[in-house]
């Protein structure tokens, strides 16, 4: 298993909840991104971090929405206190670095909040 | 105005047709251009990068027009497997990956 790996597939959780998403990148990739996407609509940019240090968290829509990446490998997404308009795959890619736009991508996790 | 515009489609193609999708950005100091495609509930995938001098890969074609701020991509003999959403991505001077809501494509028999 070469690609990104994302964990679990899918999630229904109850609204106020947290929830974690995981994110297993591709070995060697120095960046690692965090889209949302809503059904029909476009990749909405949550986090983007290079190595374990995220310079760009400008996408994250509320303080409720945390991650972190250790060991410049795996990344973790939070959830906190978990809203029905949270419902949406949240999708990770990785890239070798930065300025490259080649994103390798993850199946997304899907999450409903009920 | 968004930053990167697609129309959204549906594209309604017979196989076999040429179809072809424009995408407009509207950073002149954007660097580089990409086209991604996204099968129905599935991940984003390359398709191709566009170069300044445009690029072809089998039936696909990819060109850019910097004076207009747009890029283009062309299906010749399209086939049934080419139904996707196509996402148009552009890197500004930043290296942030700004993506347009994509446009899908729906080839019919």
């Amino acid at each position: 298993g070469a690609g990104v790996s994302q964990s679990p597939s899918n999630k229904v959780t109850e609204k106020g909840k947290d929830v974690e998403l995981r994110c297993d990148p591709i070995s060697g990739h120095t960046a690692l991104y965090w889209y949302r996407q809503s059904l029909g609509q476009g990749l909405e940019f949550l986090i983007y971090f290079q190595g374990n240090s995220a310079p760009d968290k400008s996408g994250l829509p509320s303080d409720r929405f945390s991650a972190e990446r250790t060991g410049g490998s795996v990344s973790t997404l939070t959830i906190q206190r978990t809203q029905q308009e949270d419902s949406a795959v949240y999708l990770c890619a990785s890239s070798l670095q930065r300025n490259t736009g080649e994103l390798f991508f993850g199946e997304g996790s899907r999450l409903t909040v009920l | 105005r968004k930053e990167v515009e697609q129309d959204p489609g549906p594209f309604n193609v017979p196989e076999g047709a040429t179809v072809a999708f424009n995408c407009t950005y509207s950073n002149s100091a954007s660097q580089s251009f990409f086209w991604y495609r996204q099968d129905c509930r599935k991940e984003p995938k390359l398709l191709m990068s566009v170069y300044s001098s445009g690029n072809e890969d089998g039936r696909f074609t990819a060109q850019l027009n910097r004076a207009s701020q747009y890029i283009s991509l062309l299906i010749r003999d399209s086939k049934l497997s080419d139904s996707a959403t196509y996402l148009c991505v552009v890197k500004d001077s930043n290296y942030q990956l700004i993506w347009g809501a994509g446009t899908k494509l729906i080839i019919k028999p």
